[in-house]
């Protein structure tokens, strides 16, 4: 079974354009969410997806968006980059089942804003 | 948001020793998830518990789900370079977001 991928792996843009990143999850998974990875900060938890819904939202900026499509993947957006969004983007994939979840990673897209 | 107490927040040790780290939450979880992170790379799940005072293994690895389902345990018996990495803990309350530890950096020193 594949594992969890994201796209692109790397990007490097400069402040004030926007970004789109996307994650395909492991195949029956219906729940995405997505995390933002620094040094500094560590695991910060943005938003869950379930079934094209957003079902869960961390404490970050309405710069961050996302969606998710019917076949689960889904897509997350930054828009008016600032510096400070330079960091490691992960998608996570689960069943969604609320019944012992087992979540899963992908290998991430860095995000490098200058 | 709510973070995770991990500790320690690094290790440095000789191949072969026994490793031991843990995490704590003020809030009580229905599960706990235990990944290992390499550079570059995404959180690998190495250990998934349910059950408060389950021990699971997997290969040198155990984990413990505590008792009072406010914290959990990781150990790693017999070190070896490849153990290195940052290991972090995962607690969730059923519906909810995942909260992550702080993490645990290793060095295995041959």
């Amino acid at each position: 079974k594949a594992g969890v991928t994201q796209t692109p792996r790397y990007l490097i843009k400069t402040r004030g354009q926007q970004v789109t990143l996307s994650c395909s999850p492991i195949s029956g998974h219906r729940s995405v969410s997505w995390y933002q990875q620094t040094p500094g900060q560590g695991l910060q938890f943005l938003f869950e997806y379930f079934s094209e819904t957003q079902r869960n939202k961390g404490n970050f900026p309405g710069r961050f968006s996302g969606r998710q499509f019917s076949n689960s993947r889904s897509e997350m957006n930054v828009s008016t980059l600032e510096l400070g969004d330079s960091a490691l983007y992960l998608c996570a994939s689960k069943l969604g089942s609320f019944d012992q979840e087992t979540q899963y990673f992908g290998p991430g897209t860095r995000l490098l804003v200058l | 948001g709510q973070q995770l107490n991990q500790s320690p927040q690094s290790m440095f040790i000789q191949e072969g020793e026994d490793v031991s780290m843990n995490c704590t939450s003020s809030s009580i979880f229905n599960t706990w998830l235990w990944y290992k992170q390499e550079p570059g790379e995404g959180p690998v799940l190495l250990i998934a518990l349910y059950k408060a005072g389950e021990l699971t293994s997997n290969g040198r690895l155990t984990a413990q789900f505590g008792i009072t389902r406010k914290d959990s345990f990781l150990n790693i018996s017999a070190s070896i370079p490849s153990d290195v990495g940052i290991y972090f803990c995962a607690g969730q309350q059923v519906g909810n977001q995942f909260y992550f530890g702080t993490g645990t950096s290793l060095t295995v020193i041959p």
